[in-house]
């Protein structure tokens, strides 16, 4: 089946500080990957994502990249801001089943000044 | 200019009341989604509608009914509404129904039964 693990939160940062926020994949067939940002009292917004192995998703100082042997879509940021605290997901989407997206549990990310 | 939009934001009712909420969206796309996002963040698919027709249906109870009057457009009406539907409702909309596609989301509707 298709599934997402996602690092356990919350996660907090001083600012400037190097972010990773793990994400694994289980998936039939060769999946979408996307990592979404919700910030408080928000909907979901797209931050990046990746359509094939390899692929590396890129947007706002955050990268990912689409590692099929690892089955890994990992989120980074060199140096992060207060204003990139807000809870982030990961989700696959995988052919043949409608575009369904599979979440992750989200990670709340808190940056302190 | 509102990409995807949901009303009302927030909705309280009592139990075993029948309420809808609607969602429209302006992007031309062809697929739209109902999530529910729970108490501790997790979002699941609920539905999913193509072109007006029905692709996705989970195991969501029968008291849930999505209704699509065209493709811009899937209204979300629950029947005799209880404590364990309280939670933030999302619709969402992607161009295709294919999996390299975004998808974009609406604001959520906070939904609170008491």
């Amino acid at each position: 089946g298709n599934s997402v693990t996602q690092m356990e939160g919350p996660v907090t940062l001083s600012e400037e500080a190097f972010l990773t926020i793990n994400c694994t994949y289980t998936a039939t067939g060769y999946p979408s990957l996307f990592w979404y940002v919700q910030y408080p009292g928000e909907g979901l917004q797209l931050l990046l994502k990746a359509t094939k192995a390899d692929d590396k998703g890129s947007n706002k100082g955050f990268e990912a990249t689409y590692r099929k042997e690892t089955t890994s879509f990992h989120l980074e940021k060199g140096s992060v801001q207060v204003s990139d605290s807000a809870v982030y997901f990961c989700a696959l989407s995988a052919p043949r089943n409608g575009n369904q997206f599979y979440f992750g549990t989200g990670t709340s990310l808190t940056v302190i000044p | 200019d509102t990409a995807v939009s949901q009303t009302p934001k927030y909705l309280v009712t009592q139990m075993g009341n029948d309420k809808s909420i609607k969602c429209e969206q302006n992007l031309g796309h062809d697929t739209m989604y109902w999530y529910k996002q729970d108490s501790k963040k997790f979002l699941k698919i609920m539905f999913s509608y193509n072109n007006k027709e029905l692709i996705i249906n989970e195991t969501v109870p029968n008291r849930f009914s999505p209704k699509s009057p065209d493709k811009a457009h899937l209204n979300l009406h629950i029947n005799s509404l209880e404590l364990g539907d309280s939670a933030v409702y999302f619709c969402a909309s992607s161009p295709r129904q294919v999996s390299t596609d975004t998808q974009y989301f609406g604001p959520g509707t906070r939904l609170t039964v008491l």
